[in-house]
């Protein structure tokens, strides 16, 4: 069963809006949230991240939420550029994970229309 | 430019015919680790390395090996590769292992038949 999943395939969104990513995770035990943004033919890249002592870290357009109680964590994209279009995974960790491992969600793909 | 460079970028290959797939970084990187990404899963760590002969298991390590015997180098052994190995493949690899923050490689695409 897995334990981070993202409910979403697939994103699109015109330029300009917001971009809202969503990430659902089942063991409260994670205590450190990432999101990896990746592009077609390339490896994912970082992208920001929270600690579970935190409930929203912003970093420029991209701002993350953390809802601990609901086991949720969101992804906020403002505004939505076109070379945001790729796909995102949200990933989490916690001192039960040995050996630095991430659990990675699904990914969501984001599109974003000029 | 530091970055994580793998090959082959794409693979064909046979059922059972033992294959390699190289990983190297050159930032001095402590952590190294390999993952596999198949549709719908995300991203699953295969095996990762803390440093130099200092390797374990992650979530889905049958039919894998790996080595460190230098500190850039991480090479991904399939001795021998079945179908259900077919997938895409990314090697990582971070500062130390408090560092979540990976520097990913560019992806193996494996296809076994």
């Amino acid at each position: 069963d897995q334990q981070v999943k993202q409910n979403s395939p697939s994103l699109s969104v015109q330029e300009g809006r917001i971009s809202i990513l969503n990430c659902d995770y089942t063991n409260s035990m994670f205590d450190y949230f990432l999101w990896y943004k990746k592009y077609p033919a390339e490896g994912p890249t970082f992208l920001i991240s929270i600690s579970s002592i935190k409930d929203k870290n912003e970093d420029g357009r991209f701002t993350v939420f953390l809802n601990k109680s609901a086991k949720h964590l969101s992804l906020h994209i403002v505004p939505s550029q076109p070379g945001d279009s790729a796909v995102y995974f949200c990933a989490a960790s916690g001192r039960m994970n040995a050996g630095n491992m991430l659990t990675f969600g699904g990914g969501t793909r984001l599109m974003v229309k000029p | 430019e530091a970055q994580v460079t793998q090959n082959p970028r794409y693979l064909i290959t046979v059922t059972g015919k033992k294959l390699t797939v190289t990983c190297s970084q050159n930032m001095n990187h402590e952590y190294m680790s390999w993952y596999r990404q198949d549709p719908g899963l995300g991203l699953r760590q295969i095996y990762y390395s803390m440093n130099v002969e200092v390797t374990d298991k992650g979530d889905v390590p049958e039919g894998y090996k790996v080595s460190r015997k230098e500190k850039r180098n991480f090479p991904l052994i399939l001795e021998s590769p079945s179908p259900n190995q077919t997938s895409l493949y990314f090697c990582a690899s971070s500062l130390s292992l408090a560092d979540y923050g990976y520097t990913f490689g560019s992806g193996t695409r494996l296809t076994v038949v």
